[in-house]
């Protein structure tokens, strides 16, 4: 049962391009949704997360969009660099559940240089 | 900073042997989870903890038990090891509720 649906599997960008990735989610009880980022040999590292409450959330190149109506969020990177370069996991939790994290099934991004 | 710690990187194991992966975080955080991670399955809850002695099952918990002992320590547990365990399992810890999760290296293990 796969309650977050992210997408696409993988992702090719152009330096200076935009990344995006979008997850889907079901359950209305979610209130918390983070991004995380994974380097190779590495494990998962928040990136950024937003909550329920507000549309949009920037932390320098990378935004989250939301839209609660629609159950969806999304990752914009702007201005994408090869460093950028990882696999990248959209999630989500609700309250009562002791932190617990459901996550996407993860979206490899390669920005070429 | 925030350190989660697994006892081994890489495992290779006999298919019906009992293997144990060990997970220690260093910051007094009441929330531990296993995960395991597979190629276009993303991240799957195996386990958590939310306190000492207490565990709660993911969302694929068969053949897997878990052990909390202590608050800083996590291990999970595979009574009989098969070739569909092989993968690549990720320790968590966090503290409170919806709030960030800090994750070990990983143990890539390989059961033969």
């Amino acid at each position: 049962q796969q309650q977050v649906k992210q997408s696409p599997q993988s992702l090719i960008v152009q330096k200076g391009g935009i990344s995006i990735i979008n997850c889907a989610y079901e359950n209305t009880a979610f209130d918390y949704f983070p991004w995380y980022q994974q380097f190779p040999g590495k494990g998962p590292a928040l990136l950024i997360a937003i909550r329920p409450d507000v549309s949009e959330k920037k932390e320098g190149r990378f935004t989250i969009s939301f839209n609660k109506s629609a159950k969806q969020f999304s990752l914009h990177i702007m201005d994408s660099q090869p460093g950028d370069s990882a696999t990248y996991f959209c999630a989500a939790s609700m309250k009562g559940q002791g932190g617990k994290l459901i996550f996407g099934q993860g979206t490899e991004l390669s920005v070429k240089p | 900073d925030v350190k989660v710690t697994q006892s081994s990187r890489y495992l290779v194991k006999r298919t019906g042997e009992k293997v144990f992966l060990e997970c220690v975080q260093d910051m007094d955080h009441e929330n531990m989870f296993w995960y395991r991670q597979d190629p276009g399955l993303g991240l799957r809850l195996i386990y958590f903890s939310y306190d000492v002695k207490m565990k709660e099952k993911g969302d694929i918990p068969e053949g897997y038990s878990v052990s909390r002992e202590k608050k800083e320590r996590f291990s999970l547990i595979l009574e009989s090891a098969s070739t569909n365990q092989t993968s690549m399992y990720l320790c968590a810890s966090s503290f409170g509720l919806n709030t960030e999760a800090f994750f070990g290296q990983g143990t890539r293990l390989t059961v033969v």
